[in-house]
């Protein structure tokens, strides 16, 4: 089953605008939440990450907003640049583990 | 670079042939997972190693076989390679409780 789901799975967005993407998961242990950037033909990069205890963690103009209680975050990338187009992953993992468990992922089109 | 170090990074094969994908993970780091993804959509798991013993198996089909070494490094065997292994395979390392680093990947093409 999939513990972590990601919507949409694309989306395109105008350069300046926010992109918002979403991420929910099933397993209430989950407690560390990293997304990462992918682009085509290279690796995913870790991008920001969260823990549970927080419900905000910003990073530039990226920033993960977190509601423990919904078991849903989601990512904004605000002002959005065409260089921000790639495939974004949310992960998480549970405390004293090393098991990520990652969503199937979001498309990132920024138009110029 | 002291990034995780992936080799070959393209390899081309026969249907049926066999081939060897290493992964070097950072430094100190003896947690070490495999993905494939094809066409750069999900990560699929495969196999995970921790401290050289397998923790946790995914979607590695029997046909391919990894090794994690005492220094670390992990080598994926594969072998009577089908068309659709032909994927982009990612080797992850990381320490316990955080996020895993991923390398380039090694883009397997099996004609």
């Amino acid at each position: 089953q999939q513990q972590v789901r990601q919507s949409p799975q694309s989306l395109t967005v105008w350069e300046g605008e926010t992109a918002i993407l979403n991420c929910s998961y099933e397993n209430s242990a989950f407690d560390y939440f990293p997304w990462y950037q992918q682009f085509p033909g290279e690796g995913p990069a870790l991008l920001i990450s969260i823990l549970s205890v927080s419900d905000k963690k910003e990073d530039g103009r990226f920033t993960i907003f977190f509601n423990k209680r919904e078991k849903k975050l989601s990512l904004h990338i605000a002002d959005s640049q065409p260089g921000d187009s790639a495939t974004y992953f949310c992960a998480a993992s549970a405390p004293g583990g090393y098991k990520v468990v990652f969503g199937s992922g979001t498309r990132l089109l920024v138009s110029p | 670079d002291s990034g995780v170090v992936q080799s070959p990074r393209h390899i081309i094969k026969e249907k049926g042939g066999r081939s060897v994908l290493t992964c070097i993970p950072i430094s100190g780091h003896s947690n070490v997972v495999w993905y494939q993804q094809t066409l750069g959509k999900e990560l699929k798991f495969l196999i995970q190693h921790y401290e050289k013993v397998e923790r946790d198996k995914g979607f590695l089909p029997s046909r391919f076989s990894v090794q994690q070494f005492d220094d670390y490094h992990s080598e994926m065997n594969m072998s009577a390679l089908e068309l659709e292994d032909s994927a982009m395979y990612f080797c992850a390392s990381s320490l316990t409780n955080q996020a895993p680093l991923f390398g380039e990947g090694t883009r397997l093409s099996v004609l």
